[in-house]
């Protein structure tokens, strides 16, 4: 199966920082990749899919590049209420397997 | 609009079964396939496998084949998720999720269901 795997596990930046996140596959995915936004208490929320289109209504602060193995999230500008755990998520074919997250908190 | 609505908490002895529930609404049943997720307290989402709503044909995650089954119900456009041989390491949340069409990721998620397992 491939595995995913994202870094940092987690990160501390402050209010209008560029914060970047990455996750690589073990195997090439063409860009069926998906990023998630999960705060704390509630139910994730898909941001991304196909490694860089924006979800309808995400900021556009948020964005993803990449392809095949190699992945990034980056948050422009980072806002008070972007503290969350990120998860990025294959889903070329099963197993739809997850990264094991991205804890993001503010200075 | 889409909704996902899921059976609520539950608490289980080790050893037991637990079927969760999952009615979709504001879309057409047979046309998404539904996914189970779940989540331990404090610990990342993890894949458990997938539902065809219109065929029934299920994938499972390898570490649940031959303890979980997925099933559905067209004409109340409910799916089901059965755990069985439950331990204190099946404590989570458990969320159905849509896929949405046109293989696109999981848009929709369910309010999660916990379940603990403890003697």
């Amino acid at each position: 199966d491939i595995q995913m795997t994202q870094s940092p596990p987690s990160l501390s930046a402050s209010v209008g920082d560029r914060v970047t996140i990455t996750c690589r596959a073990s195997q090439g995915i063409g860009n069926h990749l998906a990023w998630y936004q999960q705060k704390p208490g509630k139910v994730p929320k898909l941001l991304i899919y196909s490694a860089s289109t924006l979800q309808s209504g995400v900021p556009s602060r948020f964005s993803g590049s990449g392809s095949g193995t190699d992945f990034t999230l980056t948050i422009s500008g980072l806002q008070p209420e972007d503290v969350s755990t990120y998860y990025c998520q294959k889903y070329n074919r099963a197993p739809y397997t997850f990264g094991q997250g991205t804890r993001l908190e503010i200075k | 609009q889409v909704q996902l609505v899921q059976s609520g908490a539950e608490v289980k002895r080790p050893g037991a079964s637990v079927k969760i529930s999952c009615k979709a609404s504001g879309y057409t049943f047979s046309r998404s396939y539904v996914h189970w997720v779940r989540q331990a307290p404090g610990q990342g989402l993890e894949w458990m496998g997938i539902i065809n709503p219109g065929g029934g044909t299920t994938i499972y995650a390898q570490n649940y084949q031959g303890r979980v089954t997925m099933t559905r119900d067209t004409s109340t456009s409910t799916v089901y998720m059965e755990l069985g041989s439950l331990t204190s390491e099946d404590t989570a949340l458990y969320y159905c999720v849509r896929e949405g069409e046109g293989q696109m990721p999981f848009d929709f998620w369910g309010q999660g269901t916990l379940i603990t397992v403890s003697s």
